[in-house]
């Protein structure tokens, strides 16, 4: 039980276009999820913060109009990068967890490879 | 600020070793502490999660411990095999950030055969 997917697993797109990536929780509602990225050879940076049906909340430094978030419905939530960049690219990662606060564990997506041309 | 340190960044050993990574927090008012496993170019696998009221977890050759008042935890793997070979990442959920989880820079493990 517990998983997490993510879509698409690599993406290749031309600079100043927009990709949007999926985060799908497969059988548990996820009450919040994590947007993270990371960096060659570094540990996960949180990007934002979302819970179904409100606005995401994000990290200091993590532009929100370049990085459009989505939580649409308790079983996903979208990463836009809107006109990408080079310095956009890096593998980005979902997670979820189910429950208000507490000692709820959240699982982790695949991650999603993002390179901009 | 909740910052997380592991040591060593990298660590190499022959196979059939015992060994221990280690994962260090500043700020003890934490939910929980969890162990990952990351392979190259993959998401995060959950090892073993332990909560703050609990000492240890184990589950088969892996073993991880806390110590919340001295922040400190960590993780034993015991007769290492080269399956092993990953990125070993620990992370706190500090109370004070509700449900966000605070990660290390990781520890990347070699085994060899």
């Amino acid at each position: 039980g517990a998983v997490v997917s993510q879509h698409p697993s690599r993406v290749i797109c031309k600079s100043g276009t927009s990709v949007k990536i999926e985060c799908r929780s497969l059988d548990f509602q996820a009450t919040t999820m994590f947007w993270y990225r990371q960096f060659p050879k570094k540990s996960l940076m949180l990007m934002a913060t979302s819970n179904e049906g409100s606005k995401a909340t994000y990290e200091q430094g993590v532009e929100k109009d370049k990085f459009l978030i989505n939580h649409a419905s308790l079983t996903l939530s979208t990463l836009t990068v809107t006109s990408a960049h080079p310095e956009d690219s890096s593998f980005y990662i979902c997670s979820a967890r189910y429950g208000g606060l507490g000692n709820n564990e959240q699982f982790f997506g695949p991650g999603t490879r993002l390179t901009v041309l | 600020k909740q910052e997380v340190t592991q040591i060593p960044a990298a660590l190499s050993v022959p196979e059939g070793e015992n060994l221990v990574l280690n994962c260090s927090f500043t700020d003890s008012a934490i939910y929980n502490l969890q162990w990952f496993r990351q392979d190259p170019g993959k998401g995060l696998t959950s090892l073993l999660l332990i909560q703050s009221s609990q000492r240890e977890q184990t589950s088969g050759r892996l073993n991880a411990s806390l110590d919340k008042s001295s922040g400190r935890s960590t993780l034993y793997i015991a007769a290492s095999q080269p399956g092993d070979s990953a990125t070993y990442l620990c992370a706190v959920r500090p109370i004070e950030y509700g449900n966000k989880l605070v990660f290390g820079a990781g520890t990347i493990l070699r085994v060899k055969s």
